[in-house]
């Protein structure tokens, strides 16, 4: 799978829209990106997952860049509650060993009020 | 429908004792993972399990952990003699196809004294 990077910490004031970018530059044409998102000391929790087009739901938006090599989660009102540790996982669609799940260090992210 | 059920959520164990982590997976998913996260880590793959099946147990430690899903009830870890090292959360998750999202439990935190 391919390798992720994110930026350890961001800081966002509530009430405005977070945005948390990934890089994923060596990825393939058939990984997905998902996101998942670990509120202190609790299990992740999925947010969104897409191949190439944008993807939307209740939690939140997930932009994929033409070129696939990045992305970017937007939270479009940020609560307190929304602070957490957000993974960027890039994931083959099938085959091999893409259940398992790779893990990095993920984006802090701190929502102040 | 209830998500990822795991019991207990608290475990402490002293060394040489064992722990046996249960984990019911969401209704309609056959398809169970464990993850570890150890202290100020990210989350690792342990193992995947199909019902009465073992598909991938490449992340387990050789010894001392064991790990089943039977045709009724949860899936179990299993982990026997522990040491303090094996301190750690363990998170279970669940899907209804090894390719489809996998949903995580809140996990159990297994203290060894």
């Amino acid at each position: 799978d391919a390798k992720t990077t994110q930026p350890p910490s961001m800081d966002c004031a509530e009430g405005r829209a977070a945005n948390l970018p990934c890089n994923h530059s060596t990825i393939s044409g058939n990984e997905y990106v998902y996101w998942y998102r670990q509120i202190h000391s609790q299990g992740p929790q999925y947010i969104i997952h897409g191949l190439k087009n944008n993807e939307t739901n209740e939690m939140a938006s997930l932009i994929i860049t033409e070129d696939r090599k990045s992305s970017t989660l937007i939270l479009p009102h940020a609560t307190l509650r929304d602070t957490a540790v957000y993974y960027c996982i890039v994931r083959v669609a099938s085959g091999g060993s893409n259940y398992k799940l790779t893990f990095g260090k993920g984006t802090l992210l701190t929502v102040n009020p | 429908n209830a998500g990822v059920m795991q019991n207990p959520r608290h475990l402490v164990r002293r060394r040489g004792q064992e722990a046996r982590l249960r984990c019911s997976p969401m209704k309609g998913h056959s398809h169970v993972y464990w993850y570890r996260q150890l202290p100020e880590e990210g989350l690792k793959f342990m193992v995947y399990l199909q019902k009465e099946n073992i598909i991938d147990e490449s992340g387990m430690p050789k010894e001392r952990f064991s790990a089943e899903f039977p045709k009724e009830g949860p899936s179990i870890l299993r982990i026997q003699q522990v040491v303090r090292g094996d301190s750690a959360a363990y998170f279970c998750a669940s899907s209804p196809n090894p390719t489809d999202t996998q949903y995580f439990g809140p996990g159990t935190r297994l203290t060894v004294l």
